[in-house]
């Protein structure tokens, strides 16, 4: 199946700091990618849709200034989180789909301190 | 807008044992549907998938599950729990754009 690379896998930062995860489609061109945010013990929850090319869609109650999406090819989109607080702490998920299907990065796991 | 309901957020059997793993959608047309399982601070993976045709869907891992129309169902199951198969399943559908939309999650812990 196709793969989709996340980075990094794990990220520790201080508060008010920005950090940034990519997400990689690598064997196939993604013109929409997912971004999800999974707290412990709970399901994914989509933040946003990355458009390539144009202004990401994001999900009710999640802020877009805070959460910045690009996704400027077709095989990479970044999200990042910026001026990071503790309650940003989450587990970060990407994913691409090559027809129906979708593909999913490994995930980052963020814990700003 | 579909939406997915998983019964149960944590399910317990003996190794061995039948799994069954409830999922329910609501959707006003045929839904592509999909479990994933999660292992710890990792990834989804597909286990399977339900687009068209043949109901009754076999997976990786010896998992199976069957789409009831009638029952607007999907539920997994697996006739015999490995120690391996402990880890958190989702079931997901597919909404427009390729946006897929995940139940709670369901638990699962597999008993000595």
């Amino acid at each position: 199946g196709a793969v989709v690379s996340q980075h990094p896998s794990w990220v520790i930062c201080k508060s008010g700091t920005s950090v940034k995860i990519e997400c990689r489609s690598l064997d196939f061109q993604a013109t929409t990618m997912f971004w999800y945010r999974q707290f412990p013990k709970q399901s994914l929850m989509l933040m946003a849709t990355s458009n390539e090319g144009s202004k990401a869609t994001y999900e009710q109650g999640v802020e877009k200034d805070k959460f910045l999406i690009n996704h400027a090819s077709l095989t990479l989109s970044t999200l990042t989180v910026t001026s990071a607080h503790p309650e940003d702490s989450s587990f970060y998920i990407c994913s691409a789909c090559q027809g129906i299907e979708a593909f999913f990065g490994q995930g980052t796991r963020l814990t700003v301190v | 807008a579909q939406s997915v309901t998983q019964l149960g957020s944590h399910v317990s059997v003996s190794e061995g044992a039948l799994v069954l793993l409830r999922c329910n959608y609501s959707s006003s047309v045929p839904p592509y549907l999909f479990w994933y399982v999660q292992y710890p601070n990792q990834g989804l993976q597909l286990l399977l998938k339900y687009t068209t045709g043949a109901t009754l869907v076999k997976g990786i891992n010896g998992f199976e599950a069957e789409f009831k129309k009638s029952e607007t169902s999907f539920h997994l199951t697996k006739p015999s729990a490995h120690m391996s198969d402990a880890a958190e399943y989702f079931c997901a559908v597919i909404q427009n754009n390729n946006d897929m939309r995940f139940g709670a999650g369901t638990r699962l812990t597999v008993k000595p």
